[in-house]
């Protein structure tokens, strides 16, 4: 049974581009949430989709939007990439309510 | 606004030594605290989790308490081994309104020596 995957595993964008990263839940999960972890920190929590619709937000600019499909994976795009926006991107899974199980996230350069 | 804080940031320890790691949270109005070990690169691996209404967890060598009136957690690792040594990370869920919301500590880095 494969837990949560994630894509890519790294990636190197520049300044001002556009990205999406992708997240596959765990079998029978129906709810994802995003978080961004900068070097040393601890993950920050984005927002997390339940029947394809955004739920809950955190303190996020707009330029972080997401996307869930039917069948429960997501996305996760960032337009007008700053250098700040390096991070590794985690995406987690749950039942709604349930405790979240993380992927191994994405690791995002920006140059 | 929940805020997490862990302390020590970062501990070196012997191998075979116990210790303990410190979790504190602000808002004491928490569905429950997990702790999770993090590898250099990797997500997260959940460790133990305890609910409001507990007071403990425990998990082979490793036992978290929770007392919500003093916002603290703590993990206690008993016989530490070299195979700990990871970045271990507190986080505490809001109640329904904030839904499955976490909120991290910034995580403390463990290193077991031979």
């Amino acid at each position: 049974d494969a837990g949560v995957t994630q894509s890519p595993t790294h990636l190197i964008k520049t300044r001002g581009q556009q990205v999406t990263l992708r997240c596959s839940p765990k079998s029978g999960h129906d709810t994802v949430s995003w978080y961004q972890q900068a070097l040393g920190q601890g993950p920050q929590f984005i927002f997390q989709y339940y029947e394809e619709e955004e739920r809950q937000r955190g303190n996020f600019p707009d330029r972080f939007s997401g996307h869930q499909y039917p069948n429960y994976s997501s996305e996760l795009n960032v337009n007008a990439l700053l250098l700040g926006d390096s991070a590794l991107y985690l995406c987690a899974s749950s039942l709604w309510g349930q405790p979240q199980h993380f992927g191994d996230g994405t690791r995002l350069s920006i140059l | 606004k929940q805020e997490v804080t862990q302390i020590p940031a970062a501990l070196s320890v012997p191998e075979g030594e116990n210790l303990v790691l410190n979790c504190s949270f602000t808002d004491s109005a928490i569905y429950n605290l997990q702790w999770f070990r993090q590898d250099p690169g990797k997500g997260l691996t959940s460790l133990l989790l305890i609910q409001s209404s507990q007071r403990e967890q425990t998990s082979g060598r490793l036992n978290a308490s929770l007392d919500k009136s003093s916002g603290r957690s703590t993990l206690y690792i008993a016989a530490s081994q070299p195979g700990d040594s990871a970045t271990y990370l507190c986080a505490a869920r809001g109640l329904s309104g904030t839904a499955s919301k976490l909120t991290f500590g910034t995580g403390t880095r463990l290193q077991v020596t031979l």
